[in-house]
């Protein structure tokens, strides 16, 4: 069992291209977050998905962020023309099953850096 | 809607000193609660669950308890090394979705 797979483990943008961050969730699990965390501070929340099903994404900006999770392949985090305050670590984490009851497992991070 | 915080933000401690790591919520209403350490530039490692059914869960010279009443857990590190040089993280789990607390960063000096 890999475990929670993220790439690329880091990524480097100019202002105004595009970031796209995969995570490949444990085996068996269907239910994945994406969280943020900024330089010096913590995890912030920002999307849960299910396969194809977006449940929650009360913290995702609302304009050039995206995510998806299709019923096949890994959870896409898209940042569409990026900037500077985008540079962040991205972080995955996946569960069974409805977060209440199960533990997060997490990936090592996405490191998105923005010239 | 549910929030985390974590008291003290930092902390640094003698080798061998017991210490205590808080952990507080506004609602009770939660599933579990985890507790996790994250090193520098690195990902986090989940180091105990403890379901809200729970009162504490142990491992090795780690311990957490949980008092969902009154809103509080608590991580007890014993004997501390500088190998527990970390941020300590909680999250608290609630229905489909996970809050975490912004951490307290733990310098252990030899």
């Amino acid at each position: 069992n890999a475990g929670v797979m993220q790439n690329p483990r880091h990524l480097v943008r100019r202002r105004g291209q595009e970031a796209r961050l995969r995570c490949s969730p444990m085996k068996g699990h269907s239910h994945v977050y994406w969280y943020r965390q900024l330089p010096e501070e913590g995890l912030k929340f920002m999307v849960y998905l299910q396969k194809e099903n977006i449940i929650d994404e009360s913290g995702m900006p609302k304009e050039r962020f995206s995510a998806e999770f299709p019923k096949e392949g890994p959870s896409i985090l898209r940042i569409q023309q990026v900037v500077r305050g985008d540079s962040a670590a991205y972080f995955c984490a996946s569960t069974g099953g409805a977060s209440g009851a199960n533990v997060l497992t997490f990936g090592a991070g996405s490191r998105l850096t923005v010239l | 809607k549910q929030e985390v915080t974590q008291i003290p933000a930092a902390l640094s401690v003698p080798e061998g000193e017991n210490l205590v790591l808080n952990c507080s919520f506004t609602d009770s209403a939660i599933y579990n609660l985890q507790w996790f350490r994250q090193d520098p530039g690195k990902g986090l490692t989940s180091l105990l669950l403890i379901q809200s059914s729970q009162r504490e869960q142990t491992s090795g010279r780690l311990n957490a308890s949980l008092d969902k009443s009154s809103g509080r857990s608590t991580l007890y590190i014993a004997a501390s090394q500088p190998g527990d040089s970390a941020t300590y993280l909680c999250a608290v789990g609630g229905y489909q979705k996970v809050t975490f607390g912004t951490g307290t960063k733990l310098q252990v000096i030899p």
